[in-house]
């Protein structure tokens, strides 16, 4: 069965600082896969998606992604975290019911 | 505004009771899904809608259903409400296929008390 681990519940990065939010997927094709970042009371956002083709993927607010075969992973980056990036990140992989599945989620903290 | 409108944003009602969520998809858009968010469970699948259809079924209790009617809207039913299904439901949509991407809307948040 398809499924998605974050392993970070909650990392903390200082305003400026590089940022890396990993996620790991399980699934027996090519996946689809998604990233999708949600701000408190507020529904998710789409920030980037992998369908196929070039491994390094650029998606909105400064957001990178890369999706690695060999590691079955598709970790977030962003070179410099602004204030407003504190939210919720969610890594999704596309499901055979045609469906998303969700990981458990990364909050992000920002200290000034 | 992402384009897919659910109403209420909240709702309070007591154990025992039925409540109606309601989704309006993005404009164009085919399929609808629902989520339940939960601290403890995360985001979970419930059920998918295409044109009308029923598409997929995840953790859905015999308790919830749900339809997708003529002009696409859905609405998602839960009955004989318990304490644990205070959460937030989300209504997304997509052109066809997860495949997509979802849009989501902003969530309903229910409270059982």
């Amino acid at each position: 069965a398809q499924s998605v681990t974050q392993p970070d519940i909650h990392i903390t990065v200082s305003e400026g600082a590089s940022l890396e939010l990993r996620c790991n997927y399980s699934y027996g094709a090519t996946p689809y896969l998604f990233w999708y970042v949600q701000s408190p009371g507020q529904g998710l956002q789409l920030l980037l998606k992998y369908f196929s083709g070039d491994t390094l993927v650029q998606g909105i607010k400064g957001f990178e992604a890369e999706f690695k075969r060999s590691q079955s992973s598709f970790n977030l980056r962003k070179p410099s975290v602004h204030w407003s990036d504190a939210a919720e990140y969610f890594c999704a992989v596309g499901g055979s019911q045609g469906n998303l599945i969700f990981g458990k989620g990364t909050k992000l903290s920002v200290k000034p | 505004d992402s384009g897919v409108t659910q109403t209420p944003k909240h709702l309070i009602t007591a154990t025992g009771q039925r409540v109606t969520l309601r989704c309006s998809p993005r404009s164009g858009d085919l399929s609808v899904y629902w989520y339940q968010q939960s601290l403890d469970q995360g985001l979970q699948f419930l059920i998918q809608y295409y044109n009308g259809e029923e598409r997929a079924k995840g953790n859905i209790l015999e308790r919830f259903s749900a339809q997708q009617f003529p002009d696409l809207h859905s609405e998602l039913n839960l009955s004989s409400l318990e304490l644990g299904d205070s959460a937030l439901y989300f209504c997304a949509s997509s052109p066809q296929g997860a495949g997509y991407g979802y849009t989501f809307g902003s969530g309903t948040r229910l409270t059982v008390v």
